[in-house]
């Protein structure tokens, strides 16, 4: 059964990178059939959608962050990774990634359950 | 911040029918679908409603999605207690290139 299972350092002082792994089962990260995305969540707020990649047709980014983001899949572990640089308090948040049928479905319709990550010194 | 505007709260007793509206514009609701997810308290979004008005696998059908030029709605009949979640509608943005945005987020409350 498909799962997807975030990675990462829980706590990133301001100012360094935030790094997360989503590690998926069951599917290939190759397949032309998905795309993979990161969506975050501060804490009692809504949903922020991060950016998406998907493996024949490159990243791309919320254009808010887009400065400061990068996404990435590392096809020997059948992962996808999220790189945040120059974080800030703003950025503390849960951390979601998830699985993004394209069109017709066009939404994400499976999700890790997300890591808490808080940016602190 | 989101661009996609939702009521804060919702509610109803037992067995009512609550109505949620998601507000855009012609960048995203209007030229794009509605997709709308489900959060239960300490748990990942779940998908709702895609393509305005389906339903994947196991989503019972008291949920229904409705979509009307730059406005879309959630509909949940026969409201149960288990419904008690928050509530987001979301859509790609044709404003900027790959923007998907999510509405602000509706609490529902069972009474």
């Amino acid at each position: 059964q498909l799962q997807l299972q975030e990675s990462g350092p829980g706590l990133v002082k301001p100012s360094e990178t935030l790094s997360l792994t989503c590690s998926v089962s069951d599917v290939s990260i190759t397949s032309s059939s998905y795309y993979w995305g990161w969506i975050r969540q501060p804490p009692g707020k809504g949903l922020e959608w991060i950016g998406s990649i998907y493996y024949f047709g490159g990243a791309y980014y919320n254009p808010s962050l887009k400065s400061r983001v990068t996404i990435s899949i590392d096809t020997s572990k059948n992962q996808f990774s999220l790189k945040l640089s120059s974080v800030t308090a703003a950025d503390t948040a849960v951390y979601f990634c998830a699985r993004r049928v394209p069109s017709p479905v066009n939404a994400f319709d499976f999700w890790g359950q997300g890591t808490a990550v808080t940016v602190s010194s | 911040q989101s661009v996609l505007t939702q009521p804060p709260s919702a509610s109803g007793t037992p067995g009512q029918r609550v109505t949620i509206s998601c507000s855009g514009s012609s960048s995203n609701i209007g030229s794009n679908t509605v997709n709308w997810y489900q959060q239960l308290p300490g748990t990942a979004p779940k998908l709702l409603i895609y393509s305005n008005n389906q339903r994947p696998s196991g989503v019972p059908d008291r949920f229904s999605g409705s979509k009307s030029g730059t406005s879309a709605s959630l509909a949940i009949s026969g409201l149960q207690s288990e419904d008690e979640a928050d509530y987001y509608c979301a859509a790609w943005d044709d404003s900027l290139i790959g923007n998907y945005v999510f509405g602000t987020g509706t609490k529902v409350t069972v009474l």
